[in-house]
């Protein structure tokens, strides 16, 4: 069975352009989380969907960032523009289920940002 | 301040030895997830403990939750460089809409393993 699917796995872009991230969760999980990791922040709830439903967003850094989940199946992680500090590794995982009730977050691979 | 302190932060052993890496939280734990994670990669599950005073074990790595569920410990026997990685703990924080209580984890700021054959 697919894991998390995440794209691009490496992406190097300069300073002020657009940067999408994308992911395709494990099929039948219904909730979504996007984080981030740095070395000085470690790793970092960005968002989370239910449901295909932001229920959490508290964690998004600042307008720059967006993100949306259109269907069960998909959901993109948006910087506009981009920053040198935006450089981290962003990871996609999913779940059936709250972790609260004893639910497994199952993660990507990630995808290495470097904003140049 | 972070919600789970994990100690030590790095931690250099040669293969062989036992370990134990500790994740302590500074509010009641609903449960704990420990991950692994190698360079380049995602996070790997490794267990999740719920009870107090459970503990589980896969292959050489035990992991404990205390009765009181604020400390968790991750202990490997006889380490192998194949142990080597990031070790993070992961802890479940809630949201509550419309009743219904969601979830998601708050992770300490990880453990490097590095282990010398």
């Amino acid at each position: 069975d697919a894991g998390v699917i995440q794209s691009p796995r490496h992406e190097v872009t300069e300073m002020g352009q657009e940067v999408t991230l994308r992911c395709k969760p494990i099929s039948g999980h219904n909730s979504l989380f996007w984080y981030r990791q740095t070395m000085m922040r470690g790793l970092e709830l960005l968002i989370y969907f239910n449901n295909n439903v932001p229920i959490d967003d508290s964690g998004m850094p600042e307008d720059r960032f967006s993100a949306k989940m259109p269907n069960a199946s998909f959901s993109t992680l948006k910087i506009q523009p981009s920053e040198p500090r935006d450089s981290a590794v962003y990871f996609c995982a999913s779940s059936f289920g709250s972790p609260q009730a004893g639910n497994t977050i199952y993660f990507g691979e990630g995808s290495w940002l470097t904003v140049v | 301040s972070q919600e789970l302190e994990q100690s030590p932060q790095s931690l250099i052993v040669q293969e062989g030895k036992n370990l134990t890496i500790n994740c302590t939280s500074s509010k009641t734990l609903y449960g704990l997830y420990w991950y692994k994670q190698k360079y380049g990669e995602g996070l790997i599950f490794l267990m999740m403990l719920q009870k107090g005073g459970e503990e589980k074990s896969h292959e050489k790595i035990t992991a404990k939750l205390d009765e009181k569920k604020q400390q968790s410990s991750l202990h490997i026997t006889a380490s192998q460089p194949s142990h080597a990685g990031i070790y993070l703990c992961g802890a479940p924080r809630g949201a509550n809409a419309g009743g219904t209580s969601y979830g998601k984890l708050t992770f300490g700021q990880g453990t490097i393993l590095t282990v010398h054959p």
